[in-house]
């Protein structure tokens, strides 16, 4: 089946600073997804960016289907970006999520 | 506020038991899916009904099941309950539901099963 990989598994940065996630998979898709979870457990989406750029305040995703990656940028990061991110991937009437980053950002 | 809730927040119960999970999707939505995230297996997809009817199937055990009611909303069935079946179950729900055609899912805030 479809393989989903996140780079870096675990980021620690002070506030303020920017960050790149990674997601790469194994085959073609659908659609594809970011998702955050907070320290409470809660799932929030992100984006939702089968391809091209979508931008949300300090967040912005890119999705380069052709090339089966994805990337999350989050610019002057707060303590309250803490947490994992999650990238998912459609394919074939499945959802295949990927293992996570977990994001510690340091006051 | 996703506005997709479930029910129970928390659950304890013992091995062998039977529980039931609810959830009740965002207005308008048609599409319900199950996922269990546990600390060995990540997050997994298990179950999407769509309008009622079951859509896709994933990891999901002989010993799990799940509906989808007229009102749309939508209970996982665990039974003959496991350790290993200590997990966060969550919910999420969507406009419609085919992989061609789907749109972004919004997911519940998850129950915490804790079977000892």
């Amino acid at each position: 089946g479809i393989q989903v990989e996140q780079s870096p598994p675990d980021l620690i940065l002070q506030e303020g600073a920017n960050s790149t996630l990674r997601c790469n998979f194994s085959d073609s898709v659908n659609n594809l997804q970011w998702f955050h979870q907070n320290p409470w457990g809660q799932l929030i989406n992100l984006f939702y960016i089968p391809s091209g750029t979508k931008q949300n305040g300090r967040l912005s995703a890119t999705t380069v289907a052709t090339e089966r990656y994805s990337l999350l940028y989050i610019s002057s990061s707060q303590t309250t970006d803490s947490g994992v991110y999650f990238c998912a991937v459609y394919r074939d009437d499945k959802i295949i999520f990927g293992k996570g980053t977990r994001l510690h950002i340091l006051p | 506020d996703s506005g997709v809730t479930q029910t129970p927040k928390h659950l304890i119960t013992a091995t062998g038991q039977r529980v039931t999970l609810r959830c009740s999707p965002r207005s308008g939505d048609l599409s319900v899916y199950w996922y269990q995230q546990s600390l060995d297996q990540g997050l997994q997809f298990l179950i999407q009904y769509y309008n009622g009817e079951e859509r896709a199937k994933g990891n999901i055990l002989e010993r799990f099941s799940a509906q989808q009611f007229p009102d749309l909303h939508s209970e996982l069935n665990l039974s003959s309950l496991e350790l290993g079946d200590s997990a966060l179950y969550f919910c999420a729900s969507s406009l419609t539901g085919s992989a061609q055609n789907s749109y972004e899912q919004y997911f519940g805030p998850g129950t915490r099963l804790t079977v000892t």
